[in-house]
This record gives structure tokens, C-alpha cells and sequence, in this order.
């Protein structure tokens, strides 16, 4: 399957604690996105990274969360100190470097209890 | 601010006819639109796309019609089956290493 990586699929955590989720983007693929969906809410755009550096990181809450690319291994997204309104499906999506459509992982689905 | 916006939250179909979902967006920026397809527990999947250049794509029974003049653009789906039943969201991005943005979906039920 050559499709974009997500995991873990759920992710159980407790408020306070930490929340690291990864995405490794289509083969051939070097920009990866991330979104966020709340309950009975649209897709909300988070960041923008290609290796080793952030494109556009304005969607991202200015505290807790953070991103990143890495020249070797996933992306991930990390948030810090989780609250109950994290809870969201997070998804990740990739593209070429060129190209303007962007294909999306099966998504995280994070509870914070 | 919502630059992508779909204003109809849910639309039902009878299965075999034409649905057509519609969308509009602010920011005349914008020269790429997209239209993805979701089911619940499942991430988005692309179905279609359209520059700026042209007014119409086609593929399959899926077609994007856009009216760059009205910031406005309609995915039709003919016919209609129930296996199209999900949340559809149109999209839209600027030029390259531009974000895409999404509107809010449109709940799409195919009645057989």
C-alpha cells in the first residue's frame, strides 16, 4: 500500500499528558499537511511542512501543539499537556512537490479522558 | 473568516437522479478547487479537480463546473447511486506551497 501512513489509528489519552501522532506521506510524495477534525466540524488546516522545515504553520494553536518533518522518518505531530478538547480526528494528508492535489491518510482519532 | 463555504449542511437524493452540490469561496486568489468525498471513520478520499483556467472537468459521473466570475463552483453526480451517500468537501488552494482550504462538507444521502 503506497497510500499516506497514519498511526495509531486511536489514541487514548489522559488530560495532561502527551499525544504524539506520526504520518508518513505517499512515496515520491515531500510535502505533508495536517488537519484537524472536531465533532460536527469541517476539515481545519493546521500546518504545512516539507522536510526539514515549515511552510505555513498558521492553523496551529500557539501553544502545546507542534510539527514536524524530519529528513529521515515521519512527520509528527505532537501535542503537549492534552485537554478534553483535543479530542479530534487528526488527519494527515501529502502531495509532490509541485502538485496542487493533496491525498489524505485513514486519520488518527485521539480521546483525551 | 470562512473563505470556502458550502451552505447547504445536507442534501438527499433519489438514486438514479442528478445530485449537485454546490460551493462558493471569497478569496479570488484561489486558482485550484478540489472536491473529496468522506466516510465516517475513513479520511478523505480526492475525487475531482479544476484549475482556474477552465470551467468544466469531467470524470465518470463526476462533474465540477466552475464560475470563476461568481466565485462559485457545483460538483453534479450522474445518476446518483447510494454508494455516493457521504460528506463531500469542496476545496480550494492559491499557487504552489499555497494551504488548501476546506469548507464545511455537504451531507450527501442517495435514497435507493
Amino acid at each position: 500500500n503506497a497510500g499516506v501512513m497514519q498511526n495509531p489509528r486511536h489514541l487514548v489519552r489522559r488530560r495532561g499528558q502527551e499525544a504524539r501522532l506520526r504520518c508518513s506521506p505517499m512515496k515520491g510524495h515531500s510535502h505533508v499537511y495536517w488537519y484537524r477534525q472536531l465533532p460536527e466540524e469541517g476539515l481545519k488546516f493546521m500546518v504545512y511542512l516539507q522536510k526539514e522545515n515549515i511552510i505555513d504553520e498558521s492553523g496551529m494553536p500557539k501553544e502545546r501543539f507542534s510539527a514536524e518533518f524530519p529528513k529521515e522518518g515521519p512527520s509528527i505531530l505532537r501535542i503537549q499537556q492534552v485537554v478534553r478538547g483535543d479530542s479530534a480526528a487528526y488527519f494527515c494528508a501529502s502531495s509532490p512537490a509541485n502538485g496542487n492535489t493533496i491525498y489524505f491518510g485513514e486519520g488518527s482519532w485521539l480521546t483525551v479522558v | 473568516d470562512q473563505q470556502v463555504k458550502q451552505n447547504s449542511p445536507s442534501l438527499s437524493v433519489q438514486e438514479g437522479r442528478i445530485s449537485i452540490l454546490n460551493c462558493d469561496y471569497t478569496n479570488s486568489m484561489f486558482d485550484y478547487f478540489l472536491w473529496y468525498k468522506k466516510y465516517p471513520a475513513e479520511g478523505p478520499t480526492f475525487l475531482i479537480s479544476i484549475s482556474s483556467i477552465k470551467d468544466k472537468n469531467e470524470d465518470g459521473r463526476f462533474t465540477v463546473f466552475l464560475n470563476k466570475s461568481a466565485k462559485h463552483l457545483s460538483l453534479h453526480i450522474v445518476p446518483s447511486q447510494p454508494g455516493d451517500s457521504a460528506v463531500y468537501f469542496c476545496a480550494a488552494s492559491g499557487a504552489s506551497y499555497d494551504k488548501v482550504i476546506f469548507g464545511p462538507g455537504t451531507s450527501l444521502s442517495v435514497i435507493p
